[in-house]
């Protein structure tokens, strides 16, 4: 059992560049989210989506676009990437009811 | 909005003592609230979960509290030792409304000295 893994683990791109940081969960959870990780700033929510085809907005989505086809995947987009989304991104999911959130080991990106 | 704060930042004991980390949230309407350990350039790993309805969780050495009314959580670590050295992220999830995804404090960071 897999559980979240999202990937590239690591990435460095050139301002302007898009990209997708992939994430996919084989528990068949209904909830999926992304979070990017800042010194001082702590984690904080980017998009989360509460089952496939529904997606909503978090604390900071200005510049990422989510989409959720199926289940399994909850793929995240920098449409034209900026110095200011240098961070570390996780993605996590959970379970019907209070089920615990789970979270990927993260992936590691630059914008240079 | 939702604020969850910890504190202390940063703490440094040596080991075997017994410590506590506290979190404070300001929106009581929560659906529970969890505890995780993150390490240096590492991911997130679950400690504990505790349902709004419930007090306390217990797994082996750590025991969370949640007074929901007031707004806090403390996790308790007991006889600690230098492999707890990491910091510890508490998050609460929202309650109602249709909407998903955690609200972190910023993190204690913690160091157990052999």
């Amino acid at each position: 059992n897999a559980g979240v893994t999202q990937t590239p683990k690591f990435q460095v791109l050139k301002t302007g560049q898009s990209m997708t940081l992939q994430c996919a969960q084989d528990m068949n959870h209904e909830y999926m989210s992304w979070y990017r990780q800042d010194p001082g700033m702590g984690l904080r929510l980017i998009h989360y989506s509460v089952g496939a085809g529904i997606t909503d907005q978090g604390e900071v989505p200005n510049g990422y676009n989510v989409s959720r086809s199926t289940t399994e995947d909850f793929p995240l987009r920098l449409l034209s990437a900026a110095p200011s989304q240098t961070s570390v991104y996780f993605c996590a999911s959970r379970g019907q009811g209070g089920q615990p959130q789970h979270f990927g080991d993260g992936t590691r990106l630059s914008i240079l | 909005k939702q604020e969850v704060t910890q504190i202390p930042a940063a703490l440094s004991v040596p080991e075997g003592e017994n410590l506590v980390l506290n979190c404070s949230f300001t929106d009581s309407a929560i659906y529970n609230l969890q505890w995780f350990r993150q390490d240096p350039g590492k991911g997130l790993t679950s400690l504990l979960l505790i349902q709004s309805s419930q007090r306390e969780q217990t797994s082996g050495r750590l025991n969370a509290s949640l007074d929901k009314s007031s707004g806090r959580s403390t996790l308790y670590i007991a006889a600690s030792q230098p492999g707890d050295s990491a910091t510890y992220l508490c998050a609460v999830l929202r309650s109602g409304g249709g909407a998903d995804g955690l609200t972190f404090g910023k993190g204690t960071h913690l160091i157990i000295q052999p």
